[in-house]
Protein backbone atom coordinates (compact mmCIF):
# COMPACT_ATOMS: atom_id res chain seq x y z
CA UNK A 1 0.00 0.00 0.00
CA UNK A 2 1.70 3.53 -1.12
CA UNK A 3 -0.38 5.33 1.26
CA UNK A 4 -1.86 6.89 -1.82
CA UNK A 5 -5.74 6.88 -2.43
CA UNK A 6 -8.10 7.03 -4.78
CA UNK A 7 -11.50 7.46 -5.67
CA UNK A 8 -14.40 6.10 -7.26
CA UNK A 9 -12.65 2.60 -8.19
CA UNK A 10 -14.38 1.91 -10.72
CA UNK A 11 -16.36 4.87 -13.06
CA UNK A 12 -18.75 4.58 -15.81
CA UNK A 13 -20.53 7.01 -17.75
CA UNK A 14 -21.48 8.27 -20.96
CA UNK A 15 -19.92 10.19 -23.57
CA UNK A 16 -20.62 13.70 -23.01
CA UNK A 17 -20.46 13.52 -19.44
CA UNK A 18 -18.26 15.23 -16.56
CA UNK A 19 -16.50 13.24 -13.93
CA UNK A 20 -14.67 14.03 -11.09
CA UNK A 21 -11.80 11.84 -9.71
CA UNK A 22 -10.33 12.20 -6.53
CA UNK A 23 -6.80 11.89 -5.05
CA UNK A 24 -5.60 11.69 -1.24
CA UNK A 25 -1.59 12.08 -1.27
CA UNK A 26 0.40 10.57 1.52
CA UNK A 27 0.15 11.79 4.70
CA UNK A 28 2.96 14.95 4.28
CA UNK A 29 3.58 14.97 0.65
CA UNK A 30 2.74 18.01 -0.90
CA UNK A 31 3.16 17.25 -4.65
CA UNK A 32 0.47 15.58 -6.61
CA UNK A 33 0.71 14.11 -10.32
CA UNK A 34 -1.83 12.99 -12.53
CA UNK A 35 -1.66 10.16 -15.21
CA UNK A 36 -3.41 8.38 -17.64
CA UNK A 37 -2.59 4.65 -18.32
CA UNK A 38 -4.55 3.37 -21.92
CA UNK A 39 -3.62 0.44 -24.24
CA UNK A 40 -2.36 2.67 -27.24
CA UNK A 41 -1.12 5.22 -25.34
CA UNK A 42 0.84 3.72 -22.29
CA UNK A 43 1.49 5.93 -19.15
CA UNK A 44 1.72 9.52 -19.99
CA UNK A 45 1.90 12.38 -17.49
CA UNK A 46 -1.18 15.13 -17.43
CA UNK A 47 -0.51 17.56 -14.81
CA UNK A 48 1.18 18.51 -11.40
CA UNK A 49 0.40 20.65 -8.35
CA UNK A 50 2.88 21.24 -5.27
CA UNK A 51 1.22 22.84 -2.52
CA UNK A 52 -2.02 24.03 -4.46
CA UNK A 53 -0.42 25.33 -7.27
CA UNK A 54 -0.04 24.46 -10.85
CA UNK A 55 3.60 23.26 -11.44
CA UNK A 56 3.95 21.60 -14.77
CA UNK A 57 1.58 20.44 -17.38
CA UNK A 58 1.84 17.51 -19.85
CA UNK A 59 -0.33 16.10 -22.12
CA UNK A 60 -3.73 16.74 -20.62
CA UNK A 61 -6.68 17.77 -22.84
CA UNK A 62 -8.30 21.29 -22.92
CA UNK A 63 -11.23 19.11 -21.82
CA UNK A 64 -9.49 17.98 -18.58
CA UNK A 65 -8.89 20.42 -15.68
CA UNK A 66 -7.44 19.59 -12.07
CA UNK A 67 -6.75 21.62 -8.23
CA UNK A 68 -5.25 20.87 -4.98
CA UNK A 69 -6.55 21.89 -1.97
CA UNK A 70 -5.46 23.37 1.02
CA UNK A 71 -5.22 20.02 2.53
CA UNK A 72 -3.34 18.66 -0.65
CA UNK A 73 -6.05 16.54 -1.92
CA UNK A 74 -6.55 17.05 -5.68
CA UNK A 75 -9.28 16.63 -8.04
CA UNK A 76 -9.41 15.60 -11.90
CA UNK A 77 -12.35 17.00 -13.66
CA UNK A 78 -12.99 15.64 -17.20
CA UNK A 79 -15.31 16.99 -19.04
CA UNK A 80 -16.86 16.40 -22.53
CA UNK A 81 -15.87 13.00 -22.04
CA UNK A 82 -15.53 10.82 -25.55
CA UNK A 83 -14.85 7.10 -26.08
CA UNK A 84 -11.08 7.67 -26.53
CA UNK A 85 -10.75 9.34 -22.67
CA UNK A 86 -11.38 5.48 -21.26
CA UNK A 87 -8.56 4.27 -18.88
CA UNK A 88 -6.81 4.38 -16.15
CA UNK A 89 -6.39 7.36 -14.27
CA UNK A 90 -3.61 7.57 -11.46
CA UNK A 91 -2.61 9.85 -8.93
CA UNK A 92 1.04 9.86 -7.52
CA UNK A 93 2.65 12.02 -4.82
CA UNK A 94 5.56 13.12 -3.77
CA UNK A 95 7.64 14.89 -0.67
CA UNK A 96 8.32 17.81 -2.42
CA UNK A 97 9.74 18.38 -6.45
CA UNK A 98 12.63 17.73 -7.82
CA UNK A 99 15.89 16.05 -6.84
CA UNK A 100 14.82 12.56 -7.53
CA UNK A 101 11.80 12.89 -5.38
CA UNK A 102 10.29 8.89 -5.55
CA UNK A 103 6.53 9.01 -7.06
CA UNK A 104 4.29 7.21 -5.04
CA UNK A 105 1.26 6.18 -7.25
CA UNK A 106 -2.17 5.51 -5.53
CA UNK A 107 -4.22 2.43 -7.28
CA UNK A 108 -5.88 4.56 -9.71
CA UNK A 109 -9.21 4.90 -11.22
CA UNK A 110 -10.64 2.80 -14.17
CA UNK A 111 -12.71 4.94 -16.44
CA UNK A 112 -15.46 3.00 -18.88
CA UNK A 113 -17.29 6.28 -21.32
CA UNK A 114 -19.74 4.23 -23.11
CA UNK B 1 6.97 11.63 -30.38
CA UNK B 2 8.09 8.43 -27.67
CA UNK B 3 10.88 9.83 -26.06
CA UNK B 4 11.69 6.60 -23.83
CA UNK B 5 11.89 3.50 -26.38
CA UNK B 6 11.46 0.51 -24.41
CA UNK B 7 12.00 -3.54 -25.84
CA UNK B 8 11.07 -6.03 -25.46
CA UNK B 9 6.86 -5.61 -25.38
CA UNK B 10 6.95 -9.26 -23.77
CA UNK B 11 9.48 -11.59 -22.16
CA UNK B 12 9.38 -14.99 -20.99
CA UNK B 13 12.02 -16.11 -18.56
CA UNK B 14 12.94 -19.63 -17.00
CA UNK B 15 12.94 -19.63 -13.28
CA UNK B 16 16.17 -18.68 -12.17
CA UNK B 17 17.64 -17.02 -15.59
CA UNK B 18 18.33 -13.34 -16.18
CA UNK B 19 15.25 -10.96 -17.43
CA UNK B 20 17.18 -8.09 -19.44
CA UNK B 21 14.56 -4.97 -20.62
CA UNK B 22 15.97 -1.74 -22.24
CA UNK B 23 15.67 1.36 -22.69
CA UNK B 24 17.00 4.34 -25.06
CA UNK B 25 15.73 7.54 -24.34
CA UNK B 26 16.31 10.82 -26.75
CA UNK B 27 15.82 13.81 -24.64
CA UNK B 28 19.95 14.89 -23.13
CA UNK B 29 18.15 17.05 -20.66
CA UNK B 30 16.88 13.93 -18.57
CA UNK B 31 19.01 13.15 -15.55
CA UNK B 32 16.38 10.47 -13.53
CA UNK B 33 15.73 7.63 -14.98
CA UNK B 34 13.42 4.77 -12.39
CA UNK B 35 12.36 1.43 -13.19
CA UNK B 36 8.87 0.63 -12.01
CA UNK B 37 7.07 -2.47 -11.55
CA UNK B 38 3.00 -2.69 -11.47
CA UNK B 39 0.99 -5.75 -10.59
CA UNK B 40 -2.26 -6.37 -12.63
CA UNK B 41 -5.15 -4.12 -10.62
CA UNK B 42 -2.42 -2.13 -8.92
CA UNK B 43 -0.46 1.23 -9.13
CA UNK B 44 3.11 1.31 -10.74
CA UNK B 45 5.60 0.80 -7.69
CA UNK B 46 8.87 2.19 -7.82
CA UNK B 47 11.86 -0.81 -7.92
CA UNK B 48 15.19 1.09 -8.37
CA UNK B 49 16.59 4.96 -9.86
CA UNK B 50 19.52 5.86 -11.31
CA UNK B 51 20.92 9.03 -12.38
CA UNK B 52 23.30 9.98 -15.39
CA UNK B 53 26.53 10.21 -13.33
CA UNK B 54 27.24 6.80 -12.69
CA UNK B 55 26.88 3.82 -14.91
CA UNK B 56 25.81 1.19 -12.49
CA UNK B 57 23.45 0.70 -9.10
CA UNK B 58 22.65 -2.60 -8.03
CA UNK B 59 19.40 -3.00 -5.53
CA UNK B 60 19.22 -6.74 -4.40
CA UNK B 61 18.87 -9.07 -7.40
CA UNK B 62 17.84 -5.85 -9.70
CA UNK B 63 20.50 -3.96 -11.14
CA UNK B 64 20.32 -1.00 -13.93
CA UNK B 65 23.05 -0.33 -16.34
CA UNK B 66 23.43 2.78 -17.66
CA UNK B 67 25.62 4.53 -21.03
CA UNK B 68 25.19 8.09 -21.10
CA UNK B 69 26.62 8.28 -24.62
CA UNK B 70 24.33 5.65 -26.33
CA UNK B 71 21.62 7.44 -24.48
CA UNK B 72 20.75 3.91 -23.06
CA UNK B 73 19.79 2.02 -19.55
CA UNK B 74 18.91 -1.64 -19.05
CA UNK B 75 17.13 -3.34 -16.11
CA UNK B 76 18.98 -6.79 -15.24
CA UNK B 77 16.60 -9.11 -12.74
CA UNK B 78 18.94 -11.62 -11.44
CA UNK B 79 17.85 -15.56 -10.31
CA UNK B 80 14.50 -14.30 -11.75
CA UNK B 81 11.40 -15.44 -9.72
CA UNK B 82 7.50 -16.36 -10.73
CA UNK B 83 6.69 -13.57 -8.05
CA UNK B 84 8.46 -11.50 -10.57
CA UNK B 85 5.71 -11.78 -13.48
CA UNK B 86 4.49 -8.58 -13.60
CA UNK B 87 4.81 -5.36 -15.90
CA UNK B 88 8.30 -3.54 -15.88
CA UNK B 89 8.44 0.50 -16.83
CA UNK B 90 11.52 2.26 -17.24
CA UNK B 91 10.72 6.19 -17.18
CA UNK B 92 12.83 9.33 -17.38
CA UNK B 93 12.30 12.77 -16.52
CA UNK B 94 14.15 16.38 -16.08
CA UNK B 95 14.78 17.86 -12.74
CA UNK B 96 14.67 14.66 -10.77
CA UNK B 97 11.29 13.71 -11.69
CA UNK B 98 10.16 16.92 -9.92
CA UNK B 99 8.75 19.66 -12.54
CA UNK B 100 7.87 18.23 -15.35
CA UNK B 101 6.18 14.38 -14.50
CA UNK B 102 7.76 11.45 -15.48
CA UNK B 103 7.93 10.18 -19.15
CA UNK B 104 7.13 6.07 -19.27
CA UNK B 105 8.13 3.51 -21.81
CA UNK B 106 5.40 1.49 -22.99
CA UNK B 107 6.13 -1.47 -20.96
CA UNK B 108 8.00 -4.73 -20.90
CA UNK B 109 5.29 -7.45 -19.58
CA UNK B 110 7.20 -9.95 -17.90
CA UNK B 111 6.81 -13.65 -17.31
CA UNK B 112 8.52 -16.21 -15.32
CA UNK B 113 7.80 -19.42 -15.72
CA UNK B 114 8.55 -22.16 -12.67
Amino acid sequence: DSGVTQTPKHLITATGQRVTLRCSPRSGDLSVYWYQQSLDQGLQFLIQYYNGEERAKGNILERFSAQQFPDLHSELNLSSLELGDSALYFCASSATYGGGETQYFGPGTRLLVL
Amino acid sequence: QQQVKQSPQSLIVQKGGISIINCAYENTAFDYFPWYQQFPGKGPALLIAIRPDVSEKKEGRFTISFNKSAKQFSLHIMDSQPGDSATYFCAASIGGGGADGLTFGKGTHLIIQP
